[in-house]
């Protein structure tokens, strides 16, 4: 597979149930983020990654946990979550964390929470 | 901090005819400018970006863009749409602070363009 992948692509789990959404890139980026894409609202950066070291988390609630293992490789970890965290994950690398660089996205990962 | 405001939520257009997506940026410092695409069911697709130099930037599928910096504008252009234009439109900016600080990307909130027969 070539890009940027993310599974799965439809998530729908209850309040209380936990889950993780992955995400891999197979274009020798180092850095790594995870944005939340909600109806009608701009993409909202979560969480920042360069090299495995979390660089940002951007005001986003615990029940929201991040792991990346290594460059090539994004975790979301979900519990406890609340229906309006209902929304598209889009999981995006870019080649290093300066300025200026494109940063391609995978599909997304569709989340409903009921 | 930076803000971008797409000065449109949707626009129809007919096939062949010209478009012009708007948007409008502030910002404290200089920066960098991105127009990227998202189809349905799928992530963002960048189609364009300035850096630095020609103000006017050419992208893929034909769409071009151009720099205004004293009216702090990126407004997004094709001069003849297809069908399969019909997307989400996205304008975003990464602010330009020398060395190697992090360059994080700040979105608008979209422009569905929808291109009918």
């Amino acid at each position: 597979e070539t890009g940027v992948t993310q599974t799965p692509r439809h998530l729908v789990m209850g309040m209380t149930n936990k889950k993780s959404l992955k995400c891999e890139q197979h274009l020798g980026h180092n850095a790594m983020y995870w944005y939340k894409q909600s109806a009608k609202k701009p993409l909202e950066l979560m969480f920042v990654y360069s090299l495995e070291e979390r660089v940002e988390n951007n005001s986003v609630p615990s029940r929201f946990s991040p792991e990346c293992p290594n460059s090539s490789h994004l975790f979301l970890h979900l519990h406890t979550l609340q229906p309006e965290d209902s929304a598209l994950y889009l999981c995006a690398s870019s080649l290093t964390l300066g300025q200026g660089y494109e940063q391609y996205f995978g599909p997304g990962t569709r989340l409903t929470v009921t | 901090a930076q803000s971008v405001t797409q000065l449109d939520s949707q626009v129809p257009v007919f096939e062949e005819a010209p478009v012009e997506l708007r948007c409008n940026y502030s910002s404290s410092v200089s920066v960098y400018l991105f127009w990227y695409v998202q189809y349905p069911n799928q992530g963002l697709q960048l189609l364009l970006k300035y850096l630095s130099g020609s103000t006017l930037v050419k992208g893929i599928n034909g769409f071009e863009a151009e720099f205004n910096k004293s009216q702090t504008s990126f407004h997004l252009r094709k001069p003849s749409v297809h069908i399969s234009d019909t997307a989400e439109y996205f304008c975003a900016v990464s602010p330009y602070a020398g060395g190697t600080s992090y360059g994080k990307l700040t979105f608008g909130q979209g422009t569905i363009l929808t291109v009918h027969p």
